[in-house]
Formats: structure tokens, C-alpha cells, sequence
């Protein structure tokens, strides 16, 4: 158990929906970090939150949006859902900044757009 | 441009035998960190080892060794004596000053008994 928990573990929804994504980091933990697992583009980095500020973006569509609260946990909302945002997405968490130390991921959530 | 290929999409390994996973990255920062992360079957990627660009050394943890070679942008892992525990898919990643982690594309081992 990383100690990063998502919630929630499965969805599935019509196209042109909305959902969110939610995301509680380890303990201690100021980095979260989102990413899109699905078969034909692999593991994708979205975005990456450090304590509250949005610190580096990746493939995220401008469909998608994140954020992190005080508390730090993150939040990933997802609109106008098409078939190809069908993926398991992770959050990750970890303790700096930059990244460059090792990351925690949760379980995921699979989200299937029908 | 930073780059990450594992070249080995499926390997097939019969229980006690070594197996080694390629990892082969492109970049031209000269400080970045390398990955290995596996994704068991359950589907949560794990973290297995980080390596910094100054730190060639070599690294052994038990059944498991990391070899990264500067020279021919390697960062290969090897399971020593695979069990069936060890089926999974490993993912080798590359961090550099972007703020991004960049993942290969895995390679799904598979260890049959």
C-alpha cells in the first residue's frame, strides 16, 4: 500500500459527461502528479500540483482541468467526455518539488466512456 | 528532446531463469534521474529504484540489479533466479529538469512456472 488512495475505483459514463477524479496523497506529501494510462499512448504525465500551485503540465487536453486544495488533495475533472478518454488515470504523490524522487501511485481509476 | 524506449514489448521466462529489460533514453540535460517502476497484475505501478545521471554505479537489491552505462544511454534491469511473482509490466522512466517524468512504453514480462 502506497498510502495514496483514489477514489472512485471504477466509472463509467455516456459521452459528453463530466466526472472527477479524486486523489489523497501520502501523508506529508506536497507533490501530486496525474497521469493517463491507456493502450495505444501508454502512461502520459498530465499535470503536477506542489502544495496548492499548478507546477508542470504534460498531454493534459483542454477538456481536462486539475487542482489541489489545502488540505492537498487533488482533484482531476474531466468534461465532454469522449470515447478515447476511455484509460485508467493514476495520481501519484510525492515529498519535492522538482520530481525527481520517487513517486508514490494510487490504485487508479478506470474510467470508461460508453 | 527527452526520449525513453524499451525496445522489448512481451519477454517469456521460464521460472529460475535471469532475465534482463532494456532501457535505452535520449536527452541533453546532464543532470536527470532514472526509473524503473512495475505494474503487477493488480495494476499499481510501484517504485523499484531512482538513479541520478552522476551516479554510475552499479545497484543489487537481492533477485534484482540495475545496470546504467552513460556511455550507450542505458539503464538496464536484470531479475537474477525469476519467479512467478516477478510477472508484471516495468516501466522505465526518465526525469529531467522539465518538471516532467517521461515513461517507456513497458515491457510486459511474463514468468511461468
Amino acid at each position: 500500500d502506497s498510502g495514496v488512495t483514489q477514489t472512485p475505483k471504477h466509472l463509467i459514463t455516456a459521452t459528453g459527461q463530466r466526472v472527477t477524479l479524486r486523489c489523497s496523497p501520502r501523508s506529508g506529501d506536497l507533490s501530486v502528479y496525474w497521469y493517463q494510462q491507456s493502450l495505444d499512448q501508454g502512461l502520459q504525465f498530465l499535470i503536477q500540483y506542489y502544495n496548492g500551485e499548478e507546477r508542470a503540465k504534460g498531454n493534459i487536453l483542454e477538456r481536462f482541468s486539475a487542482q489541489q486544495f489545502p488540505d492537498l488533495h487533488s482533484e482531476l475533472n474531466l468534461s465532454s467526455l469522449e470515447l478515447g478518454d476511455s484509460a485508467l488515470y493514476f495520481c501519484a504523490s510525492s515529498g519535492n518539488v522538482g520530481g525527481a524522487d520517487e513517486q508514490y501511485f494510487g490504485p487508479g481509476t478506470r474510467l470508461t466512456v460508453t | 528532446a527527452q526520449k525513453v524506449t524499451q525496445a522489448q514489448t512481451e519477454i517469456s521466462v521460464v521460472e529460475k531463469e535471469d532475465v534482463t529489460l532494456d532501457c535505452v533514453y535520449e536527452t541533453r540535460d546532464t543532470t536527470y534521474y532514472l526509473f524503473w517502476y512495475k505494474q503487477p497484475p493488480s495494476g499499481e505501478l510501484v517504485f523499484l529504484i531512482r538513479r541520478n545521471s552522476f551516479d554510475e554505479q552499479n545497484e543489487i537489491s537481492g533477485r534484482y540489479s540495475w545496470n546504467f552505462q552513460k556511455s550507450t544511454s542505458s539503464f538496464n534491469f536484470t531479475i537474477t533466479a525469476s519467479q512467478v511473482v516477478d510477472s508484471a509490466v516495468y516501466f522505465c522512466a526518465l526525469h529531467t529538469g522539465g518538471f516532467k517524468t517521461i515513461f517507456g512504453a513497458g515491457t510486459r514480462l511474463f514468468v511461468k512456472a
